[in-house]
This record gives C-alpha cells, structure tokens and sequence, in this order.
C-alpha cells in the first residue's frame, strides 16, 4: 500500500510569495492531519479533516495559512503570504481515525528568504 | 504549557546498552498514547502504541503506561546505532483523531 505522499519535498520562496504544498493521504483514510515542525516549537498542529470535514485549525495560523481537501484522497496547504518566519518542515499525517496510529509522509521543507 | 513533557532531551547510550525515555502528560482527558521515531529527513514513524496500564513489548521496545499519573515510558533494550533518532511521546482524547506530541528525546548509540 501507498503511505502518504507529499510535494514538493523541498520549496524555497520569496517573502512575501504564495505557496501550495500538496498531500494525498493513505487511501481509505479518514482522518487527514497538516502539522508543521521547528526545532523551537517542535510539531505543531495546523490543521485537522475528518471525511473531508474541517475538524479544527490552530488557532495562530489562521490569518495566513488555509488548508483544504479538495476530495478524500488529495489535500493542500497554502501559505499566502510567506513570511521568513514560515521557514520549517510541513508534515502531512493520516489515519483511520479515533485511537488510531497517525502515518506521516516524508515532509516538506519550506525555506522562506 | 506544554501538555506533553519529555524526558531528557538528549540521550548518549553504548551499542547494547539500554535507552529509557519518558513521557508526562498534564492533561486528564489524554487517553491513548504512541512512541514515534523520526530519523533525519523523513517523517515521524510509529513505534507502538499503549492504551492501558502496564508494559506492552515489541521486540525490543517495552512501553509502560501509568494512566493514574500519566507517566508513560519507553525502553529499547540491546540499543543500536540504527535507532540513533529523534523520539516523540504524542497522546490523543477519547473523542478526537489528533494527537499532540512531546518535544522530543534524542537518542544517540554510539559503538
């Protein structure tokens, strides 16, 4: 079985860009997890789908950060606009649900000048 | 505050040797939680889970979980270089898939 997929693996942008980063989850899935991850603060939760339906979003990122899953088997995360301080991995998770193992992809890594 | 503490950060143990780690949690309504690991360049990987008190043995990783202090554990006993990786403790509530993770132990086997 396929695990979870991201890309791009690395993405460097300009202050003050747009960009997307993309996410297909384990197929069968229902749970879909956006988290971002920094030495400082450590994993952070972004965003939280169950079935395509937005569970809960971290509070700090709201303003400049809008995850989406456009059907069950693809999602995106848009930052819009970067900041320097967006500079971090971005990981995508999975999972069948409640009380149930989170399978993560490989990340990206999002440098932001 | 962190709901999720670890401990420690960082950890030097011998090839063979045996690597603890340990894991707090400051919040009642956790009810389930999971040993990751993470090496360099990827993405978090489970290692076990444990929801009731007690050891659970994988291998060689034992989890103890003491739900009344919401301590839990993790051994890894003949430690190896290969498990030279980040480790994350992560705990989740009855009702909710999302899991909130520690900062992370370092564990380093060095030959």
């Amino acid at each position: 079985d396929a695990g979870v997929t991201q890309t791009p693996r690395h993405e460097v942008a300009e202050k003050g860009q747009t960009i997307i980063l993309k996410c297909e989850p384990v197929s069968g899935h229902n749970d879909l997890f956006w988290y971002r991850q920094t030495k400082i603060q450590g994993l952070e939760l972004l965003s939280y789908f169950r079935s395509k339906s937005l569970m809960e979003d971290g509070g700090a990122f709201k303003d400049r950060f809008k995850a989406e899953m456009l059907n069950s088997s693809f999602s995106t995360l848009k930052i819009q606009p970067t900041e320097p301080k967006d500079s971090a991995v971005y990981l995508c998770a999975s999972s069948l649900g409640v009380a149930e193992t989170l399978y993560f992809g490989s990340g990206t890594r999002l440098t932001v000048l | 505050q962190q709901k999720v503490q670890q401990s420690p950060e960082s950890l030097s143990v011998p090839e063979g040797g045996m690597a603890s780690l340990n894991c707090t949690s400051s919040d009642r309504n956790f009810q389930y939680f999971w040993w990751y690991r993470q090496h360099s360049g990827e993405g978090p990987k489970a290692l076990m889970s444990i929801f009731s008190d007690g050891d659970k043995k994988e291998g060689r990783f034992t989890a103890h979980l003491n739900k009344a202090s919401l301590h839990v554990s993790l051994h890894i006993r003949d430690s190896q270089p290969s498990d030279s990786a980040l480790y994350f403790c992560a705990a989740s509530g009855a009702n909710t898939g999302k899991l909130t993770f520690g900062h992370g132990t370092i564990l380093r086997v060095h030959p």
